[in-house]
This record gives C-alpha cells, structure tokens and sequence, in this order.
C-alpha cells in the first residue's frame, strides 16, 4: 500500500464551482500534513498547511481526520487560475511522502 | 531573491555518461533533498542531507550520489546514467523539514537514451 494516495482526477469544474478532495495517508503515526500546488510539471509549491482544527486560507480549506487517516481539500467559487495539480504530502520523522497528485481543470 | 536554482533546466544524454545536476540555495537552509518525478508515481525522495557532510538515501537512491561539503550546493551525480533514470528531477531546501515549507528548484528534465 502506497503511503499516500489521492484520487488522480481530473476534476473537470465551471468556473465558480466549489470542488473538493481527499488524500489517505498508512501512517497513523504521521505529524504533519500539507498541500501543495503544481503547475504543469512547474516546481511544487506549497498551498497550505493542514491543522488539526482545520484551516481556511481565503477560498482555500484544508482538513484533517485523524481517525479516519485522510485529508481534504476544498476550493470554493473556483476561478481559472486555480488549475493545477495539488499534492498531498504527509510528514512522519521528518520523511516527505508525496502522493501523485489531483489534477483540477477549471473551465470557463 | 531567496531561491533553490538547479541546472541545467534539460539534458539529453547517453546510456553510461557521468552527469551532474548541480543544486543551490542562498536561503542558509540546513534541510536540502532531491527528488524525482514520474508520472502516476508523485515525487520520490532520491537522497537527502540534514546538514553539511551528512547524507542519507531516501526511497530510490540507486544510481545516485550526492554530495554536501557547503551548505548552499548539493549536486546530484549519477555517475553511469540509464534510460530508467529519464525523469523530471527537483532539489529542495527547507529551513526545518515538517514544519516549513519546501523551496524547490525549477526543475531537471534528464533524458538518458
């Protein structure tokens, strides 16, 4: 079992849609998590941290369950540049895992 | 401008022919890392390095090497290439590994035929 995984997508949106999605981490041990951003084969950069209460940065919100070993990502009131792919990366001891990324197209 | 700057941006090359891919940061991170992309598989960590002198392999380091006698460069060398390692490469600094963020570089593409 891979240590991260996230449903590849596409998630094919309109403009203004809110989308959102997962990403499963094994570790249960694993003390931080993070989303970053990439755009096509562009280098990684990072979107936002995951807090256990959850955050929100603009239209941006991250979650994350514990028990259920899972983060999410919600984008509301999608606009055109928020296109990219998002990478969930987990944290144990001080080792990155990524996982493979969630591809978002939003569409005019 | 803080910045991760690797070079070169694309190599081709052949099966057998030492290369390096060179990797600096002027941000006085400790924490550097190289990673390889494909696709379907998300970034892989090849080797990493806590600090000046002190290396160790990540996921896939066979057929690489690293180096870090400063803490600004962190060359990756792969010192008999093949096809396998055709891949999209990035180096990445961070001040403190899981707690800040990532610097990357802009990215290698290494073709090896």
């Amino acid at each position: 079992r891979k240590e991260v995984e996230q449903d590849p997508g596409p998630f094919n949106v309109p403009e203004g849609a809110t989308v959102a999605f997962n990403c499963t981490y094994s570790n249960s041990a694993s003390q931080s998590f993070f989303w970053y951003r990439q755009d096509c084969r562009k280098e990684p950069k990072l979107l936002m941290s995951v807090y256990s209460s959850g955050n929100e940065d603009g239209r941006f919100t991250a979650q994350l369950n514990r028990a259920s070993q899972y983060i999410s990502l919600l984008i509301r009131d999608s606009k055109l540049s928020d296109s990219a792919t998002y990478l969930c990366v987990v944290n144990n001891d001080y080792k990155l895992s990524f996982g493979a990324g969630t591809t978002v197209t939003v569409r005019a | 401008e803080a910045q991760v700057t690797q070079n070169p941006r694309y190599l081709i090359t052949v099966t057998g022919k030492k290369l390096t891919v060179t990797c600096s940061q002027n941000m006085n991170h400790e924490y550097m890392s190289w990673y390889r992309q494909d696709p379907g598989l998300g970034l892989r960590q090849i080797y990493y390095s806590m600090n000046v002198e002190v290396t160790d392999k990540g996921d896939v380091p066979e057929g690489y090497k690293v180096s870090r006698k400063e803490k600004r460069n962190f060359p990756l060398i792969l010192e008999s290439p093949s096809p396998n390692q055709t891949s999209l490469y990035f180096c990445a600094s961070s001040e403190n590994i899981g707690i800040s963020p990532l610097h990357f570089g802009n990215g290698t593409r290494l073709t090896v035929t």
